[in-house]
């Protein structure tokens, strides 16, 4: 079955920019997806088809994908933006998640 | 503005059918997919699977032998039952709207619910 992996973990300071990778076999072929999930809350998509935001989510958040890694960049990371970020794609009829990256902002 | 409602018993027994229902409001269930996502607590996210606004369906390979997603457009809902629960199904159930190319636009706030005698 498809798997997509992410770091468990990604430290960054207010300001500066922060790159969360997520990783499956030819990933570019396919759209990825991000989702930001602070807690106690539902997951909100920040970032589909790969390099598109939905309307309200700040322009700070982009996307890439290419080869076998998508790439979420939040530029000017601010302290709202410590999260859990899952990438997703749709992969033989079937959705999979990354296993989640947690933000933290310090 | 489309907004999502689980609902259902917070408590399942082991061996027992988990059911719930989701309430869509704000706009209608056609032309859309509608999916089941669950998060076991601390862990991350599980796709359970989707239904088509006429019907069909898609389901996680892994819960297909378990699972049964219905819809009923008169009543804008559909619903989610999975048979035979364990303690590992114990999770914060989520129902989401799909997009065309399959990913989740629309959540709902999410409902724990805990399978344990």
């Amino acid at each position: 079955s498809y798997e997509l992996t992410q770091p468990p973990s990604v430290s960054v300071s207010p300001g500066q920019t922060a790159s969360i990778t997520c990783s499956g076999n030819k990933l570019g072929d396919k759209y990825a997806y991000w989702y930001q999930q602070k807690p106690g809350q539902s997951p909100v998509s920040v970032i589909y088809q790969d390099t598109k935001r939905p309307s309200g989510i700040p322009e700070r958040f982009s996307g890439s994908n290419s080869g076998n890694t998508a790439t979420l960049t939040i530029s000017g990371t601010q302290a709202m933006d410590e999260a859990d970020y899952y990438c997703q794609a749709w992969d033989s009829s079937t959705v999979v998640f990354g296993g989640g990256t947690k933000l933290t902002v310090l | 503005q489309v907004q999502l409602q689980e609902s259902g018993p917070g408590l399942v027994k082991p061996s027992e059918t988990l059911s719930l229902t989701c309430t869509v409001s704000g706009g209608s269930l056609s032309s859309y997919y509608w999916s089941w996502i669950r998060q076991p607590p601390g862990k991350g996210l599980e796709w359970i699977g989707y239904i088509y606004y006429s019907g069909s369906t898609n389901y996680n390979p892994s819960l297909k032998s378990r699972v049964t997603i219905s819809v009923d457009t008169p009543k804008n809902q559909f619903s989610l039952n999975l048979t035979s629960v364990t303690a590992a199904d114990t999770a914060v159930y989520y129902c989401a709207r799909t997009e065309a190319t399959i990913y989740f636009d629309y959540w709902g706030q999410g409902t724990l619910v805990t399978v344990s005698s």
